[in-house]
């Protein structure tokens, strides 16, 4: 069965620190990968997306970059974090089909302070 | 320009029914999804509407109508774990198949 990790829990960092989240995905091939940022009480809005190795589509200009170096890790990072960089990080995957929904990893709570 | 709307809570009793509207309007449209959120978790999917009609889960359905942009996830028999955030989600024509999330309706169900 497929199974997606996402790490760490919870971070708390400083303002001006770099960031790495990793996401990996077991028991796909080739999946499509995402990450998404959930602000306090508020929807998910989509940060980036990659649909193989290598391709990475960014939907809103930021500090933060995506980067994935093999078929099922996808890594999001940035080099200098700020304030309103904190939030709710969920790593998702899904098939190459219109109809095929989203597994979301548990997530990163990120405290930036 | 895409934007999706679904109201901010709702509260329902234990054993009751409750429906929960959506209506989306975006550039382009390759599905609908519902997903479950409860509090500090990460979403879990529901449902998928492609075409028109009412999809049908257990003690839940959701409904879509896409001439009217509108659906809706109908809970039956409601239970206390029930409680949780509600996500209506379009999914772009576009390549990558990337999900428009609405904010969510926080659905609180009472004894």
């Amino acid at each position: 069965s497929q199974t997606i990790h996402q790490w760490p829990a919870t971070l708390v960092q400083p303002v001006g620190s770099p960031l790495s989240l990793e996401c990996t995905v077991e028991g796909t091939s080739n999946p499509n990968l995402y990450w998404y940022r959930q602000a306090a009480g508020r929807g998910l809005q989509l940060l980036f997306y990659s649909v193989g190795i290598g391709q990475i589509s960014s939907e809103v200009p930021q500090n933060l970059s995506a980067s994935r170096p093999q078929d099922r890790q996808f890594i999001l990072s940035s080099k200098k974090l700020l304030l309103s960089d904190s939030g709710f990080y969920l790593c998702a995957w899904s098939v190459q089909h219109p109809s095929g929904g989203y597994t979301f990893g548990s997530g990163t709570r990120l405290t930036v302070v | 320009g895409q934007n999706i709307d679904q109201p901010t809570e709702m509260t329902a009793t234990e054993g009751a029914i409750v429906q929960i509207n959506c209506t989306y309007q975006t550039s382009g449209f390759n599905g609908l999804f519902w997903y479950q959120q409860h509090a500090g978790e990460a979403p879990t999917f529901l449902s998928y509407n492609v075409l028109d009609g009412l999809e049908e889960k257990g003690r839940f359905s959701s409904f879509l109508s896409r001439s009217k942009g509108y659906s809706y996830l109908l809970l039956k028999e409601l239970q206390m774990k029930d409680s949780a955030s509600y996500l209506c989600a379009v999914r772009d024509r576009d390549g990558g198949f990337k999900t428009i999330f609405g904010a969510g309706t926080r659905l609180f169900v009472k004894a």
